[in-house]
């Protein structure tokens, strides 16, 4: 099973609130990964989790605050996010040492 | 910093014909290198991947070829469907980090009927 599930589909929050992204694998992978991805771009880098553990975050701002609860689940607080934050959220996960990293199908934020 | 890139922005493609999508990398020490597909409102979706002591693989319809001479890395699909018609990423690994992909601009590929 090479399934990572990602909810919810779409999100729309104005900004002032405050959301959650949620990743999911059983895959027994080690390192689980956030993207941003605008149209017609490629995926940009903004978390990595290896064991838990926060190991790699690309100068994301503050208002992007992810979250290990355990080695199967990832997730991505959002807070007063900016109408230039909108865009497609992809969570991935992978066994890292340079290994294939697998795709959720992502989340469609729309920050108004 | 080391950076992959594409050598077409699009690719307009006739069904049934084959498919060659091109990417070419600056890193000489990358040591793997894999090939997404991206369908419009979806994720990417691996389709192969080939590491720097091989020069070929093979999986259903698609091939990956890899040139180190001249750092460059192709994508064959054979007898083009319909159902190709996406955008196509290769990603490179380079060897000293353990996590990090670099990503190429993309190829889209529009197959015609």
């Amino acid at each position: 099973d090479t399934e990572v599930t990602q909810t919810p589909k779409h999100l729309v929050m104005g900004m002032t609130n405050k959301k959650s992204l949620k990743c999911e694998q059983h895959m027994g992978h080690r390192a689980m990964y956030w993207y941003k991805q605008k149209a017609k771009k490629p995926p940009e880098l903004m978390f990595v989790y290896s064991y838990e553990k926060l190991s790699i975050n690309e100068s994301v701002p503050s208002r992007f605050s992810p979250e290990c609860p355990n080695s199967s689940l990832l997730n991505l607080h959002l807070h007063a996010l900016q109408p230039e934050d909108s865009a497609l959220y992809l969570c991935a996960s992978g066994r890292g040492n340079t290994d294939t990293q697998y795709f959720g199908p992502g989340t469609r934020l729309t920050v108004l | 910093g080391e950076n992959v890139g594409l050598h077409l922005p699009t690719l307009s493609v006739q069904e049934g014909d084959n498919s060659i999508i091109n990417c070419a990398y600056s890193n000489s020490a990358s040591d793997y290198f894999i090939w997404y597909k991206q369908e419009s409102g979806k994720g990417p979706q691996f389709i192969i991947d080939i590491r720097s002591n091989m020069d070929k693989r093979q999986g259903q319809r698609v091939t990956v070829l890899l040139n180190k001479t001249v750092k460059h890395l192709s994508l064959q699909i054979a007898a083009t469907q319909p159902g190709d018609s996406a955008v196509y990423f290769c990603a490179e690994g380079p060897p000293q980090d353990d996590y990090k992909l670099s990503f190429g601009a993309g190829t889209t590929v529009t197959v015609r009927a």
